[in-house]
C-alpha cells in the first residue's frame, strides 16, 4: 500500500508563475521529508528537506510546507523557470523506527516559456 | 566529482539469465541503497546497507541478492531474471542512515 502519495501525475505552469506540488502521507510515524527532482535519463537529485519539528523550510526559489495534522506537504517554486521542468518526487521516513525512505509516484512539472 | 557511478547503463536479458549491477560511490558514505523505479509505482527499495558489512531487505527484495564489497561498492545480483524485473534500477548512497540520498544515473534493464 502506497504510504506516500502524489495524486497529480502532471502539472503545467507558465514561466514566472508559482508551481505548487502536493504530497500526502498516511504513516503518522513519518517525521523527515525530502523532495527530489529528476530529469530524463538521470538519477533523482536532492532539492529540499523538512523535519517534523518545522512547518516551513525555504531555499531560494523553493519552499516546502508541512501540515502534520493533515499529513500533507507541498513544494512551492517561485518564480517557475523552464529549467524547473522535471519529475518531482517526495519521500518520507520514520527516523526513529525505520531504515528507509518511502517515495511518492512523482509529479511531472512542465514550465511553459 | 563522480559521486555515485552505476554500470551498465542499459542491459537486455533473456528470462532465466543472471547478471550483476555494479555501484560505486566516492563520497566516503556509510550507507548504500538499491531502488527500482516502475511506472506508477515511484521508487521502491530493494536492499540497503546501513554500513559496511551489513545488508538488509527493503520493500521488494524477492529475486535479488546484494553484496557490500567494501565501503565504496554495493552490487545487486539477479540470479534468474524474470520479465517482472524489467525496470530502471538506481543505486544511492548517504552519509549515514536516513540522511539525504545521492543517486546514480540508473540502469535500464529489460528482461524478455
Amino acid at each position: 500500500d502506497q504510504q506516500v502519495k502524489q495524486n497529480s501525475p502532471s502539472l503545467s505552469v507558465q514561466e514566472g508563475r508559482i508551481s505548487i506540488l502536493n504530497c500526502d502521507y498516511t504513516n503518522s510515524m513519518f517525521d523527515y521529508f525530502l523532495w527530489y527532482k529528476k530529469y530524463p535519463a538521470e538519477g533523482p537529485t536532492f532539492l529540499i528537506s523538512i523535519s517534523s519539528i518545522k512547518d516551513k523550510n525555504e531555499d531560494g526559489r523553493f519552499t516546502v510546507f508541512l501540515n502534520k495534522s493533515a499529513k500533507h506537504l507541498s513544494l512551492h517554486i517561485v518564480p517557475s523557470q523552464p529549467g524547473d521542468s522535471a519529475v518531482y518526487f517526495c519521500a518520507a521516513s520514520p527516523t526513529n523506527t525505520g531504515n528507509q525512505f518511502y517515495f511518492g509516484t512523482g509529479t511531472s512539472l512542465t514550465v511553459i516559456p | 566529482n563522480a559521486g555515485v557511478t552505476q554500470t551498465p547503463k542499459f542491459q537486455v536479458l533473456k528470462t532465466g539469465q543472471s547478471m550483476t549491477l555494479q555501484c560505486a560511490q566516492d563520497m566516503n558514505h556509510n550507507s548504500m541503497y538499491w531502488y527500482r523505479q516502475d511506472p506508477g509505482m515511484g521508487l521502491r527499495l530493494i536492499y540497503y546497507s546501513a554500513s559496511e558489512g551489513t545488508t538488509d531487505k527493503g520493500e521488494v527484495p524477492n529475486g535479488y541478492n546484494v553484496s557490500r564489497l567494501n565501503k565504496r561498492e554495493f552490487s545487486l545480483r539477479l540470479e534468474s531474471a524474470a520479465p517482472s524485473q524489467t525496470s530502471v534500477y538506481f543505486c544511492a548512497s548517504s552519509e549515514t542512515r536516513l540522511e539525504k540520498l545521492f543517486f546514480g544515473s540508473g540502469t535500464q534493464l529489460s528482461v524478455l
